[in-house]
């Protein structure tokens, strides 16, 4: 049974352009949840989607950022016109529900704007 | 909204000694508190977790206590070994995951 998949590991920006990071939750899980981990810093929700919907944005920028979770396919997290202070580690968990209960994590998409 | 504070940022042992890792959280309506493993270039993991109406859990060498009068819960580990080194992060979250809120983290090192 996979795990929660992000890609990609890796991403280089320059200031200005955008970025793409996808998420697949575990198989069966229709909740998901993005977080962004600053070096040495915990981790800072930012957005929770359920199948086609936006529950929960309150932890996310309102410039900028924006997040989807299609029909198919998988979740997305754009970051238009990306800057310095974006960098970071993003990290997607999914849950079979949306009640307090285990996050299941995926390995981080890591974003290093230039 | 939550706030999670965790003591200390970063501990050293030696193997076999135990290590404590302190949270205390602002939202005395909170009823679930997770503890979450993260290794060097890998996602979090949970490796235990309490609700309110326990005050202790235990799962081999690892165990958790909770204080609600204080608001304060904590990880134990005992018997550590060096594959115990990694970041820990402590969270306290009231009905729903997306308002868990986690502790800035707690850089273990077992040095063998």
């Amino acid at each position: 049974n996979a795990g929660v998949m992000q890609n990609p590991r890796h991403l280089v920006r320059r200031r200005g352009q955008e970025a793409r990071l996808r998420c697949s939750p575990m198989k069966g899980h229709s909740h998901v949840y993005w977080y962004r981990q600053l070096p040495e810093e915990g981790l800072k929700f930012m957005v929770y989607l359920q199948k086609e919907n936006i529950i929960d944005e309150s932890g996310m920028p309102k410039e900028r950022f924006s997040a989807e979770f299609p029909k198919e396919g998988p979740s997305i997290l754009r970051i238009q016109q990306v800057v310095r202070g974006d960098s970071a580690a993003y990290f997607c968990a999914s849950s079979p529900g949306g009640a307090t209960g285990e996050l299941f994590f995926g390995e981080g998409s890591r974003l290093t704007v230039l | 909204g939550e706030n999670v504070e965790q003591h200390p940022s970063t501990l050293s042992v030696q193997e076999g000694d135990s290590a404590v890792i302190k949270c205390t959280y602002s939202d005395s309506a909170s009823n679930y508190f997770p503890w979450y493993k993260q290794e060097l270039g890998k996602g979090p993991q949970l490796i235990i977790d309490i609700r309110s109406n326990v005050g202790e859990k235990k799962d081999q060498r690892i165990a958790v206590t909770l204080n609600k009068t204080a608001k304060h819960f904590s990880l134990h580990i005992t018997e550590t070994q060096p594959e115990d080194s990694a970041v820990y992060f402590c969270a306290a979250s009231l009905y729903n995951n997306n308002d868990m809120r986690f502790g800035a983290g707690t850089r273990l090192t077992v040095k063998p």
